[in-house]
This record gives C-alpha cells, structure tokens and sequence, in this order.
C-alpha cells in the first residue's frame, strides 16, 4: 500500500524564518513528486520534482527530491504572513489516483 | 477560479439524512476525482471516475455512492449521515488518468452534520 508521511504536522514560525517540510513515501512506479499549497480552501500546485535535484519557484520555495532515499523537502526562506498555509504533498505512480500525506500547517506571525 | 465548480459551498444537515454533492470539471478534463478531508485524517481519496466509468476507489464509505453524467459533472452522494461524515469533500479533475501534473481542485464543499 502506498504510504506518504509529511512531518512536521504543524509548525508556527516568525515572519524571516527558514522553515523545512519534509516527506517521505512509499510507492510502486515511482514518476514524480507533487507539492501543493492549501491556503483557505483548494489545494493548488506548487511543485513537480521528476529527478532528484533542486526544482526553484518564486525565489523564496525550493524543493529537493531524492529518489534514493524516498524524500523530498520544501524550504521557504524569509517566511512571510502569506505563506501560512497547509503543504501538502503527493507521489504520483502510473495512473493511481494521487494519495497525500496528512501535510504541514504552517503558520508564520508577524 | 480554477475552472473546477463544487456546490454547494456549505450544507448543514442532520443524522440520518441524505445529501448530494456535485461537481463540474474544468472544460475538456475527463477524469474527476473525490476527496474528503477531514483534520485528523488528511486528504483522503475517496472515488475516481474516467469519461463516465468508474476507475478507482479509495476508502470510500458504503454509504457514499458517486457517478459521472454523460456531460461530465459528476454528483457524490452521501446517506445515512454520521457526525463523522463532517468535512471537507473536494473534487478535482484532470484530462487524463496519468497526468503527473496533479489536478485542478475546486473550492471544496464544506459538510457540517448536526
């Protein structure tokens, strides 16, 4: 059974903070790695990681894959108010419908 | 908007009752997809419809049912309702079953069962 597990579950920061989401997962034929941003109420993409490697958006969002180790990261640096939401991410296998993990709610205060 | 509609936003029912969610996809997806997201438990794949036919379950309930219209909307019904059953059921659609892109969500329809 696949399985993808998001740590932490949830994480207040201060606005200028570098935070680091992480998940792992298990899943049989692997293609990619979905991270999407839940701010008030649907879900919306942020990143797709194929290789392990660093994949950029938006100068502040960095994610890295690592398909040998079965992880991913996302990583926001100067965190801002607007950034609070719940991360969620989500391996994609052939055409299985996408399984996510519990995701990080993350709040940043100002 | 991301071109996927759910209504409606809010529904508010009792125990025992039956309730029907509905959901258009964007324009030319064929693939529609439900979730239910509750605080504990996540996002949580419920039942995947392709071009009208069913193509995969989740962990969805016996007493959820779902099917999609030759026009490609696509209704999710939920009897019998529990406290329980209160959440948030997203639909999402996608052009094609293997689209590692992801999908588009819509807004969500927000279940509260009294």
């Amino acid at each position: 059974e696949d399985k993808v597990v998001q740590s932490p579950l949830s994480l207040v920061v201060h606005e200028g903070d570098t935070v680091t989401l992480n998940c792992s997962y298990e899943v049989t034929n692997f293609r990619s790695l979905l991270w999407y941003k839940q701010e008030k109420k649907a879900p919306t993409f942020l990143f797709m990681l194929t290789s392990s490697g660093i994949e950029k958006k938006s100068g502040r969002l960095s994610s890295i894959l690592d398909k040998k180790e079965l992880f991913s990261i996302l990583n926001i640096t100067a965190t801002q108010t607007g950034d609070s939401a719940i991360y969620l991410c989500a391996p994609t296998s052939g055409n299985t419908p996408l399984v996510f993990g519990k995701g990080t709610r993350l709040s940043v205060i100002a | 908007d991301s071109g996927v509609t759910q209504t409606p936003k809010h529904l508010i029912t009792a125990t025992g009752q039956r309730v029907t969610l509905r959901c258009s996809p964007r324009s030319g997806d064929l693939s529609v997809y439900w979730y239910q997201q509750s605080l504990d438990q996540g996002l949580q794949f419920l039942i995947q419809y392709y071009n009208g036919e069913e193509r995969a379950k989740g962990n969805i309930l016996e007493r959820f049912s779902a099917q999609q219209f030759p026009d490609l909307h696509s209704e999710l019904n939920l009897s019998s309702l529990e406290l329980g059953d209160s959440a948030l059921y997203f639909c999402a659609s996608s052009a094609q079953t293997d689209l590692p892109q992801g999908y588009t969500f819509g807004s969500g329809t927000r279940l509260t069962v009294v």
